[in-house]
């Protein structure tokens, strides 16, 4: 099956800090990828679509200048989160669509990001 | 308002018998619906893909079923065995063309041996 790869796994850094999560298809090309993040027993929250070569397209709520999309290539995707302050501590999970059609969604192994 | 709900309890089994989780969905016309399984500390898996127009999905021993007029789908695990103990997600994407998948909250399965 397809693989997405995600860098790091995990992560601790200062508040203040600015910190960058790569999302990687490894064996096919991914037009669109996605990122979520993910609290203690909740559900995946869709933060951004990520499109390549155009503005990502980001949820309502979430800031475009704090979570910084950048998707060059048709096989990376990076998620900058920056000014970093421990109420941004979460798992956050990018997923990459193979056919375009959002029927199987292929995720990455997630980053647990811890800001003191 | 739109909402996708699991049983927030985890759902504890017995080895060998069948494990039966249900996703219920309010204010959606899913064009289908989507199961993952998430262990902790990793992202999710895809196991299944059921259609609007779909009664019954099987995979080995995994069964889905989707009720459009209950709203609601079962996903059924035969035989569990410990290794399926996990986090199961359901996932639906509205109809109307390409849009986003939307999870619910998750159901944790915990299989006894």
């Amino acid at each position: 099956g397809a693989v997405v790869s995600q860098h790091p796994s995990w992560v601790i850094c200062k508040s203040g800090t600015s910190v960058k999560i790569e999302c990687r298809s490894l064996d096919f090309q991914a037009t669109t990828m996605f990122w979520y993040r993910q609290f203690p027993k909740q559900s995946l929250m869709l933060m951004a679509t990520s499109n390549e070569g155009s503005k990502a397209t980001y949820e309502q709520g979430v800031e475009k200048d704090k979570f910084l999309i950048n998707h060059a290539s048709l096989t990376l995707s990076t998620l900058t989160v920056t000014s970093a302050h421990p109420e941004d501590s979460s798992f956050y999970i990018c997923s990459a669509d193979r056919q375009a059609t959002n029927e199987k969604l292929f995720f990455g192994s997630g980053t647990q990001l811890s800001v003191l | 308002s739109q909402k996708i709900e699991q049983n927030s309890e985890a759902l504890n089994i017995q080895e060998g018998k069948t494990a039966t989780l249900t996703c219920n969905y309010t204010n959606y016309s899913p064009a289908y619906l989507q199961w993952y399984r998430q262990d902790p500390g990793r992202g999710p898996v895809f196991l299944l893909l059921i259609r609007e127009n779909e009664k019954e999905k099987r995979k080995e021993r995994l069964k889905v079923t989707f009720d459009t007029t209950l709203k609601q789908s079962l996903f059924h695990i035969t035989a569990s065995q410990p290794a399926d103990s996990a986090t199961y997600l359901c996932a639906l994407m509205n109809s109307g063309g390409y849009q986003k998948v939307t999870f619910g909250t998750g159901t944790k399965l915990q299989v006894i041996p």
